[in-house]
């Protein structure tokens, strides 16, 4: 069965810190795995996604297969980064179906 | 830009009574999802729906849940007879088929 772990609940980091926010995944098949961020108070929304390969508000993350590892990571942290990050694995089943299993959870607080 | 939109943003019940999320997803989407959050805990999914008939669901999905279509645009989410741990928060997701999901902002549903 996947499965998607994110050993923090809370990371505090000041203001300018680098960040890494760990994501580790168990899945049989070839990952497609993606961050998804919720603001206060605002939906969860699409942060990156490891095919596209892109860098999004400072943020990247790349897939390292052999530690089945998708860490989250931005040099210099900003106040408005605060928010929950969730990590999600996505599995595509016949027809096109989708089942998306999140993480836990982590908890970015930047300090001023 | 097109959202998913859900009503009611929150929704007081009594333990047993039935309770309709409702859920408007983007337009020209296909594939249409809903996923609990229970209060301090992650994002679990709960169903996926295409072609009108339910194509993936999860262990918590049992037969007190089920989910409609019942016009072009509306997708429902009904509980029959609500237990005090359905108390949670609610989201559909959307989408044309693979990569990202489009989240509606959520209903939190209190069991009481």
């Amino acid at each position: 069965a996947q499965r998607v772990t994110q050993p923090e609940k809370l990371l505090s980091v000041f203001k300018g810190a680098p960040v890494e926010l760990k994501c580790n995944y168990s899945y049989s098949g070839s990952p497609e795995l993606f961050w998804y961020v919720q603001y206060s108070r605002q939906r969860l929304q699409l942060l990156l996604r490891h095919i596209s390969r892109e860098s999004i508000k400072g943020f990247t993350a790349d897939l390292n297969k052999g530690e089945t590892s998708f860490h989250l990571k931005k040099p210099f942290a900003q106040e408005e980064d605060s928010a929950m990050y969730y990590c999600a694995l996505n599995d595509i089943g016949p027809g096109g179906y989708q089942k998306v299993t999140f993480g836990t959870g982590t908890k970015l607080q930047v300090i001023p | 830009e097109p959202e998913v939109t859900q009503t009611p943003s929150h929704q007081v019940t009594q333990m047993g009574q039935e309770v309709i999320l409702r859920c408007v997803p983007i337009s020209n989407h296909l594939y249409f999802y809903w996923y609990r959050q229970i209060l301090g805990q992650k994002v679990e999914f709960l169903v996926s729906f295409y072609n009108n008939e339910i194509s993936e669901k999860s262990e918590i999905f049992d037969d007190q849940f089920s989910v409609e279509r019942p016009d072009g645009s509306n997708f429902t989410l009904k509980i029959r007879s609500t237990k005090l741990e359905d108390s949670a928060m609610y989201f559909c997701a959307s989408n044309l088929q693979g990569g990202e999901q489009f989240f509606g902002p959520g209903t939190r549903l209190t069991v009481l």
